[in-house]
């Protein structure tokens, strides 16, 4: 079974600022990647996925890259509405697994 | 716009086996996998199973032994059955449309907490 990782487990950071998340898989998942975003109390929605593109209604502030084992969601100019939790996912191998998260919480 | 509810009781006894459903609106169940996710309480999400219209499933290895998912396509629902549950099994469940050709979820249902507790 692939594991992911992400890190940092949380991050502050100050709105307008961009924030660098990480998500590192213990085998090459090629870029099948996803990244979803979760609100407090809400589903997560799909942000990116094939590493880079972004799902429909994801905002160009958000960017995606890597390709293998290492991959990185960007937020280039944090918003108030961007501070939640953010998961990657591999979709390469069986069975599908997630990352544990990173949480962007307002500095 | 395709919508997801999931619906069941919110406490379980432990040993006894948790019943969820899922009812799409706003499109066809048909021609898609459609799957459960669950998230304990503050923690990171658990993907558990998926299912065809034809009724074709795969399942985490880690829950195989005790879960069922189940469809039908007549009343646009897909069911979870997951047995002989322990305090662990707590979580939000949610019901989720994998995308067509690829394994991400594109459409997720708003989740419904199950609490599993005597």
């Amino acid at each position: 079974e692939i594991v992911m990782t992400q890190s940092p487990a949380s991050l502050s950071v100050s709105p307008g600022e961009r924030a660098t998340l990480s998500c590192r898989a213990s085998q090459s998942v090629i870029n099948n990647l996803a990244w979803y975003q979760q609100q407090r109390g809400q589903a997560p929605r799909l942000l990116m996925f094939g590493a880079s593109t972004r799902a429909t209604g994801t905002p160009a502030r958000f960017s995606g890259s890597g390709s293998g084992t290492e991959f990185t969601l960007t937020i280039s100019s944090l918003q108030p509405e961007d501070f939640a939790v953010y998961y990657c996912q591999q979709y390469n191998n069986w069975p599908l697994a997630f990352g544990g998260g990173t949480k962007v919480e307002i500095k | 716009q395709v919508q997801l509810q999931e619906s069941g009781p919110g406490l379980v006894k432990p040993s006894e086996t948790l019943s969820l459903t899922c009812t799409i609106s706003g499109g066809s169940i048909s021609g898609y996998y459609w799957a459960w996710l669950r998230q304990p309480p503050g923690e990171g999400l658990e993907f558990i199973g998926n299912v065809y219209e034809t009724g074709s499933t795969n399942y985490s290895p880690s829950l195989r032994s005790r879960v069922a998912i189940s469809v039908d396509t007549s009343k646009n629902q897909l069911s979870l059955k997951l047995t002989s549950v322990t305090a662990a099994d707590t979580a939000v469940y949610f019901c989720a449309r994998r995308h067509k050709l690829v394994n991400y979820f594109d459409y997720w249902g708003q989740g419904t907490l199950v609490t599993v507790s005597s």
